[in-house]
């Protein structure tokens, strides 16, 4: 089945400047690939998401892009604020969609 | 619309008893599905459903049973409570018949004593 492994596990940045969350996937018939943001204490929250037949995707400061080849995939924040700090989870779906395969997660700290 | 509505939010259990975790969503979503979140592990799946009448087992199906007897509700419950359960569990729901674009509720925190 799919593996997802999502790098780093922890990341801190200042405030104003890029971060960036890879993750890997093993399953090449994987075909849509969601970054979910989770803030204390409440649900995950899809932030962006991609599908395999696009290679970058953008909404204001988030992008993600893929890599198909290599079965890599990243999520970017620019300038990033105080209120992007949060854990953010990368996923894949494997077995025809219906099964969504997280990664173990980042923890994201903005300082100011 | 409320969403994706879990409770209880927060539970106390002692080893060998049961319980069942509620979960309901008005968006009338055909995929239904639990997760469990233990410390870097990420979300693991449990149980999801493709529509009502129709479950199936994820990566983490033991000790846990489903059921989606209507669109609205996809209750989990737990047959004799493990402290190896202790965890929080989210469920999620998706409109269409597949884990995208997939909406979480708030989560319940359940402790096995």
């Amino acid at each position: 089945g799919e593996n997802v492994e999502q790098h780093p596990s922890t990341l801190s940045v200042q405030e104003g400047d890029s971060a960036v969350i890879k993750c890997t996937y093993s399953d090449s018939a994987s075909n849509y690939f969601p970054w979910y943001k989770q803030e204390l204490g409440k649900g995950p929250q899809l932030i962006i998401d991609i599908r395999s037949n696009v290679g970058e995707k953008k909404d204001q400061r988030i992008a993600v892009t893929l890599n198909k080849t290599a079965k890599h995939f990243s999520l970017h924040i620019t300038e990033t604020q105080p209120e992007d700090s949060a854990v953010y989870f990368c996923a894949a779906t494997g077995q025809g969609a219906q099964k969504l395969v997280f990664g173990q997660g980042t923890r994201l700290t903005i300082n100011p | 619309n409320a969403g994706v509505t879990q409770t209880p939010k927060f539970q106390v259990l002692k080893t060998g008893q049961s319980m069942t975790l509620q979960c309901a969503q008005d968006m009338n979503h055909e995929y239904m599905s639990w997760y469990r979140q233990d410390p870097g592990m990420g979300l693991r799946l449990i149980h999801y459903s493709v529509g009502a009448g129709i479950t199936d087992q994820g990566e983490v199906p033991n000790g846990y049973n489903v059921s989606r007897s209507t669109t609205e509700d996809f209750p989990l419950r737990l047959l004799s409570a493990a402290p190896s359960q202790t965890s929080v569990y989210f469920c999620a729901s998706s409109y269409t018949r597949v884990a995208t674009e997939a909406f979480f509720g708030q989560g319940t925190r359940l402790t096995v004593v």
